[in-house]
């Protein structure tokens, strides 16, 4: 099993769509980092979280620290978001401390 | 700039060579990582290192060797490769002193083993 599952693993959308991409964790965290992979590209970091919700420009990302799940969510969506979106959790104890768990990723195509 | 440099960004081998990837960093993060990326399976750890002279396996560890003689620097070696180690590697690094600042990747390394 996953200690990190993102869903979906798959989203199209149409430009200008609000975009949500969900993430659920089931290892204790320290914080919760929202990835984005351009394709044949180098990993970009979006947000780090540990509470709350964060907004960079049209992305906003929130966190549910009983619940163990997060959020992305675009909005006004544009064919430059087209990207994977990976969510991975840093552990917060023991001999994993520091360690990312990293979901599979959620492929999006965003058309004109 | 400041950041995680990988060298070289692609590499073909042929099954039963040796050779290294780098990795380096200018930021002074205590924490550097390799991880492998393959269709399907997310971003898996391959070694860690929590400091210079300290290193750990991850999740995938079987094939590859690592060391930390310096904050700087963290090579990733493969000792005789395998068609099944065709994957994109990252390092990535990280400072728990200042976790306000996240991990930063590299831009990885493309490797294929023929």
């Amino acid at each position: 099993k996953n200690e990190v599952e993102q869903s979906p693993q798959n989203l199209t959308a149409q430009e200008g769509e609000f975009i949500t991409i969900n993430c659920s964790y089931s290892v204790g965290i320290s914080a919760l980092h929202w990835l984005q992979q351009h394709p044949g590209g180098g990993i970009v970091s979006l947000f780090m979280l540990s509470s709350g919700k964060k907004k960079h420009g049209r992305l906003i990302a929130t966190i549910n620290i009983q619940e163990k799940h997060s959020s992305l969510h675009i909005t006004a969506s544009h064919p430059r978001d087209s990207a994977v979106y990976i969510c991975a959790v840093r552990a917060d104890r023991g001999s994993t401390l520091g360690r990312l768990y990293f979901g599979r990723g959620t492929q999006l195509t965003v058309w004109p | 700039n400041a950041g995680v440099t990988q060298t070289p960004k692609f590499q073909v081998l042929k099954t039963g060579q040796s050779m290294t990837l780098q990795c380096a960093q200018d930021m002074n993060h205590e924490y550097m990582s390799w991880y492998r990326q393959d269709p399907g399976m997310g971003l898996r750890l391959i070694h860690y290192s929590v400091g210079a002279g300290i290193t750990d396996q991850g999740e995938v560890p079987n094939g590859y060797n690592v060391s930390r003689s310096t904050t700087e620097d963290f090579p990733l070696r493969l000792l005789s490769a395998a068609p099944s180690q065709t994957s994109v590697y990252f390092c990535a690094s990280y400072s728990p002193g200042r976790p306000e600042y996240g991990y930063t990747f590299g831009s990885g390394t493309r490797l294929t083993v023929v």
